[in-house]
């Protein structure tokens, strides 16, 4: 079974470009939680979308938003680069979550590695 | 919201010596605990978990013991490897799916 893959791997952006993320979850999996990891800050959530609908979202500015499709696939998207977008944007896959174990394993992709210049 | 705090953030180990890393957590309602391991340029993976109803698993050289009452967890790797190396994370999570990461701990494992 192929694991999660996200595209790009590498990306330049200037300051108050856009930027758009692909993340493909694991076959079967509904669940998509989106995570920035910086040096200083860790793993930060960012938000997770089930079934095309957002369903939990942390602490981050109007500026990032996603979605996700019909066949679970999602998008990450942050407007207006600003310097400190720079960090590795990860996402992860799951069944859901729920009271079976296995429903809550989540299973992440390699990243992508944003710098903003 | 929940809280997971994670300590040492860098551990130093001769091979074949255990490694212990603990962590805290603040929501009696989480309950599944999954610990992940990073290698340098790639994506966390997954090397084991526990729900709150377990109060310790095994799987080989690793192990997660659970306590509940105190809202502590912790990662024992024995007879460390040098490619034990990586930083580890722990995670608490509850039946909504959110998870709530620690900062890592920066394993060393010396030949």
């Amino acid at each position: 079974k192929a694991g999660v893959t996200q595209t790009p791997r590498y990306l330049i952006k200037t300051r108050g470009q856009q930027v758009t993320l692909s993340c493909s979850p694991i076959s079967g999996h509904r669940s998509v939680s989106w995570y920035q990891q910086t040096p200083g800050q860790g793993l930060q959530f960012l938000f997770e979308y089930f079934s095309e609908t957002q369903r939990n979202k942390g602490n981050f500015p109007g500026r990032f938003s996603g979605r996700q499709f019909s066949n679970s696939r999602s998008e990450m998207n942050v407007s207006t680069l600003e310097l400190g977008d720079s960090a590795l944007y990860l996402c992860a896959s799951s069944l859901g979550g729920g009271m079976r174990l296995d429903y809550n394993e989540q299973f992440f992709g390699p990243g992508t590695r944003l710098t903003v210049l | 919201g929940e809280n997971v705090e994670q300590h040492p953030s860098t551990l130093s180990v001769q091979e074949g010596d255990s490694a212990v890393i603990k962590c805290t957590y603040s929501d009696s309602a989480s309950n599944y605990f999954p610990w992940y391991k990073q290698e340098l340029g790639k994506g966390p993976q997954l090397i084991i978990d526990i729900r709150s109803n377990v109060g310790e698993k095994k799987d080989q050289r690793i192990a997660v013991t659970l306590n509940k009452t105190a809202k502590h967890f912790s990662l024992h790797i024995t007879e460390t490897q040098p490619e034990d190396s990586a930083v580890y994370f722990c995670a608490a999570s509850n039946t909504g799916n959110q998870f709530y990461f620690g900062t890592g701990t920066s394993l060393t494992v010396i030949p």
